[in-house]
């Protein structure tokens, strides 16, 4: 069983479009998060959600909103995607207090 | 700030030879520190944490790591690689933001090729 999974595993797609990113956890955490790393492989926090509530949203454009429907679930949409949104999302979650934080496979993102 | 800095962007072993790679961090809360390994195409997985108490950490796949607060680091050890550990390392720092919540401020990551 797959502690935290995303969907798709890849995706393409033209500038301009929107697309999603779901993420799902099956480990009883109430805090999830979602993670970009470019191409240099630097690993930055995007958004926390804490029991479905947004935690922190770090100078992400509006263009990303994420939503928590429960609290295993946290998806990623972009609207108007552009080529410099080109990265590896990466959905993790970990207990609230935090001991660690447990990492999906990541979601290549390439726009073109 | 808060930030990590890693030293070394790529490091070049042969088997059997002795891995030590540096992290520094800035903060000057509590510290809770951790190392992660990013095998090639795969996903962040936990070596091991540092949150108090005896600074000499062990971690998975005989991984170890040294809390010296007076230098602000927490390097990585291992007494002898292998091929298998090739991948991305990433040292990360918790961020406290109020209360309990918190998120991980990573370094740029090493690259550590072991040659066969």
């Amino acid at each position: 069983d797959t502690a935290v999974s995303q969907t798709p595993k890849y995706l393409v797609t033209q500038m301009g479009n929107d697309k999603s990113i779901k993420c799902e956890q099956n480990l009883g955490h109430d805090t999830m998060y979602w993670y970009k790393q470019d191409s240099k492989k630097f690993l930055k926090i995007m958004f926390s959600y804490n029991n479905k509530e947004l935690i922190i949203n770090e100078t992400v454009p509006n263009r990303f909103s994420p939503k928590s429907p429960d609290k295993a679930h946290l998806n990623l949409h972009i609207n108007s995607l552009e080529l410099g949104d080109s990265a590896v999302y990466f959905c993790a979650s970990s207990h609230t207090g935090y001991t660690e934080a447990f990492f999906g496979q990541g979601t290549r993102l390439t726009v073109v | 700030a808060q930030s990590v800095s890693q030293h070394n962007h790529h490091v070049i072993l042969s088997e059997a030879a002795s891995l030590e790679l540096g992290c520094n961090y800035s903060y000057g809360g509590t510290v809770n520190l951790f190392w992660y390994v990013q095998y090639p195409g795969q996903h962040l997985q936990l070596l091991l944490k540092y949150f108090s108490g005896d600074p000499l950490v062990k971690g998975i796949k005989g991984f170890e790591a040294e809390f010296i607060k007076s230098k602000f680091s927490f390097n990585l050890r291992k007494p002898s690689v292998q091929w298998s550990d090739t991948a991305e390392y990433f040292c990360a720092l918790l961020s406290y933001y109020g209360g309990s919540q918190g998120n991980l401020i990573f370094g740029k990551g090493t690259k550590l090729s072991v040659k066969p």
